[in-house]
Order: C-alpha cells, then sequence, then structure tokens
C-alpha cells in the first residue's frame, strides 16, 4: 500500500541554520506531494505541494522538489528562524478525486534556537 | 480565501455528556472530513463526506456520529465517551479536480473527563 516515511526527529537547529527534513514514499501511479506544518497548538498548515514530477514546491523560504527517480519530497530552507520550531508532516494523495484521503508521514518536530 | 473554521475552539465534557462540534468553509469544496490527532502523532482520519455524503467510515466507535446538513456545513456529535477520546480534532475541506489539496481548520481541542 501507499506509505510516507520521514525522518525522525527532534531536529535542533540554531538560527540561520540550513534545514533538510527527508521525506521518502511509496505509490503506485503519480501521487501529488505535500508538507504541512503544525505550529503549536495550532491546526495543520499547507506549507508547500507538488503535483508531478521534477515540480518544484515553494513557499515562506522552504522548498522541496518532486523526485520520482529516488521518491522522495525533501525539505529544505536555506536559513531557519526561531519562528519556524514546529512539526512538519510530509503527505501524499494518490488520487485528484474529491473525497480522498490523504497518507501521513509520522511527522518531524523542528526546534530552532536564536 | 483557504479558511475552515471550526468551534469550539476548547471543550471539556464528562463520560455522560452529549456535545457536539462544528466546521464550516466557504470554498465550495465539495469534500470534508473529519480527523482526529493525539499529541506528537500524525492526524488520523475517522470520516469523509463527499458531495454531502459520507464515502468514508475509518470503523470509527459509534458515540462518534458525523453529520453534513449543507456542502458548507460539517457536524460531530459526540456521546458517551472515553477519557482517551481526548486528542485534537481537526476539519479539513478540499475541492477535488486537478489538484486534491485539503485545508486544515485549527482544530477542537477536547478533554474528556
Amino acid at each position: 500500500g501507499n506509505s510516507v516515511t520521514q525522518m525522525e526527529g527532534p531536529v535542533t537547529l540554531s538560527e540561520e541554520a540550513f534545514l533538510t527534513i527527508n521525506c521518502t514514499y511509496t505509490a503506485t501511479g503519480y501521487p501529488s506531494l505535500f508538507w504541512y506544518v503544525q505550529y503549536p497548538g495550532e491546526g495543520l498548515q499547507l506549507l508547500l505541494k507538488a503535483t508531478k514530477a521534477d515540480d518544484k514546491g515553494s513557499n515562506k523560504g522552504f522548498e522541496a522538489t518532486y523526485r520520482k527517480e529516488t521518491t522522495s519530497f525533501h525539505l529544505e530552507k536555506g536559513s531557519v528562524q526561531v519562528s519556524d520550531s514546529a512539526v512538519y508532516f510530509c503527505a501524499l494523495s494518490d488520487n485528484n478525486q474529491a473525497g480522498t484521503a490523504l497518507i501521513f508521514g509520522k511527522g518531524t518536530t523542528l526546534s530552532v534556537s536564536s | 480565501d483557504t479558511e475552515v473554521t471550526q468551534t469550539p475552539k476548547h471543550l471539556v465534557m464528562g463520560m455522560t455528556n452529549k456535545k457536539s462540534l462544528k466546521c464550516e468553509q466557504h470554498m465550495g469544496h465539495r469534500a470534508m472530513y473529519w480527523y482526529k490527532q493525539k499529541a506528537k502523532k500524525p492526524p488520523e482520519l475517522m470520516f469523509v463526506y463527499s458531495y454531502e455524503k459520507l464515502s468514508i467510515n475509518e470503523s470509527v466507535p459509534s458515540r462518534f456520529s458525523p453529520e453534513c446538513p449543507n456542502s458548507s456545513l460539517l457536524n460531530l456529535h459526540l456521546h458517551a465517551l472515553q477519557p482517551e477520546d481526548s486528542a485534537l480534532y481537526l476539519c479539513a475541506s478540499s475541492h477535488g479536480g486537478q489538484v486534491e489539496t485539503q485545508y486544515f481548520g485549527p482544530g477542537t481541542r477536547l478533554l474528556v473527563l
């Protein structure tokens, strides 16, 4: 079946450090891929997405490229801020029909200190 | 506008109470979802409504009862809950079509005593 695997956290960085959170997936066909962020005490916010191979999603300085050959969608940011401290979830959707469930990774907690 | 609203933000209830969670979206989305999220875990899908019809029920206990009165509203009726049902309950919606992107509400934090 379809699945998403994320690197285990927590990830602890100093402000302005480079961030990579690894995400790989298993899916048949051509899934859409997403990164969601959850700040403490809040719901999930869509951070970025990509819908086909070699697409790059980007938002708020974060980027991720859909790599079909390595079945990966790693999240990167060149210079993290304290305000980026949150839990990051990689997810896939294997169907473009309304009502298709998302498949989530386990989440990676990022803690950034000043 | 990609806003999904949920009320209440917090809810404390006893095991004999009946309460309801509400979710609303005005983006014209045709699918709405309920998820349950425990601390430090990803969201777990509970129910999916597609075009106002229940399309997925992930073997959720009958003490949780979903309702979709119209395409903009989604309710979750709670009755005789257990303390282990304490969690963050998230609502989401999606349009479908070319890219199926789900947008989440802020959640209702439920505590069952």
